[in-house]
């Protein structure tokens, strides 16, 4: 099973700063199958970042993946109201397909 | 547009069995490609897969978990549901369910708001 060890825990930050948030992969996540979903409460889970680096539809281009192998990051250059939440990385290499333990991102 | 939704009994006694179904909307699980998974999430702690069911009825269970979990198409392919045999309060949490495809795209693009589970007795 690959474990998937995110960084920090929590990120108290302010609007209009830049988030960076890390996701370690205990092994290998080929062809960067890698995916970045928030989390609200009350909220489905909004898909942003797949492929490591590609935005899903709709997500606004502050939000960007980057990284590959075991080391990836996903960054949010200039923090709206509405982006402080839950942030969880997650592999679709195999199954079981594991999520990290969510950094949220706190005001 | 694609939309899912859960639905399930909200509370069950320790012991007991689980049934969970997903509705979907815009898509069809018998399209080629389409997979459907449930996801949970207990207080505190990490998502967690749980079972996919892909549009050919392949299945694939969580190992930690397999003997306890059934996962099936409803009565329609609009529907996917799952079991959970011998429910426990650790099991307490929020149950999702979410679309993903094929190999590159084996991503979970739409997700259901959850439903959630509280065991107890």
């Amino acid at each position: 099973e690959i474990v998937l060890a995110q960084s920090p825990g929590t990120l108290s930050l302010s609007p209009g700063e830049r988030a960076t948030l890390s996701c370690r992969a205990s092994q290998d996540v080929r062809s960067n199958y890698l995916a970045w979903y928030q989390l609200k409460p009350g909220q489905a889970p909004r898909l942003l970042i797949y492929g490591a680096s590609n935005r899903a539809t709709g997500i606004p281009d502050r939000f960007s993946g980057s990284g590959s192998g075991t080391d990836f990051t996903l960054t949010i250059s200039r923090l709206e109201p509405e982006d402080f939440a839950v942030y969880s990385c997650q592999q679709y290499v195999r199954s079981p397909y594991t999520f990290g333990q969510g950094t949220k991102l706190e005001i | 547009q694609v939309t899912l939704k859960e639905s399930g009994p909200g509370l069950v006694k320790p012991t007991q069995t689980l049934t969970l179904t997903c509705t979907l909307s815009g898509f069809s699980l018998s399209a080629g490609g389409v997979r459907v998974s449930w996801i949970r999430q207990s207080p505190g702690k990490a998502l967690e897969w749980l079972a996919r069911i892909d549009w050919d009825d392949d299945k694939v269970y969580s190992s930690s978990l397999m003997t306890r979990l059934t996962i099936s198409k409803g009565t329609s392919d609009n529907q996917v549901v799952l079991t959970m045999t011998n429910m426990d309060p650790v099991d307490t949490g929020t149950y999702y369910c979410a679309r993903s495809g094929l190999a590159l795209y084996n991503y979970f693009d739409s997700w259901g708001p959850g439903t959630p589970v509280t065991v107890s007795s």
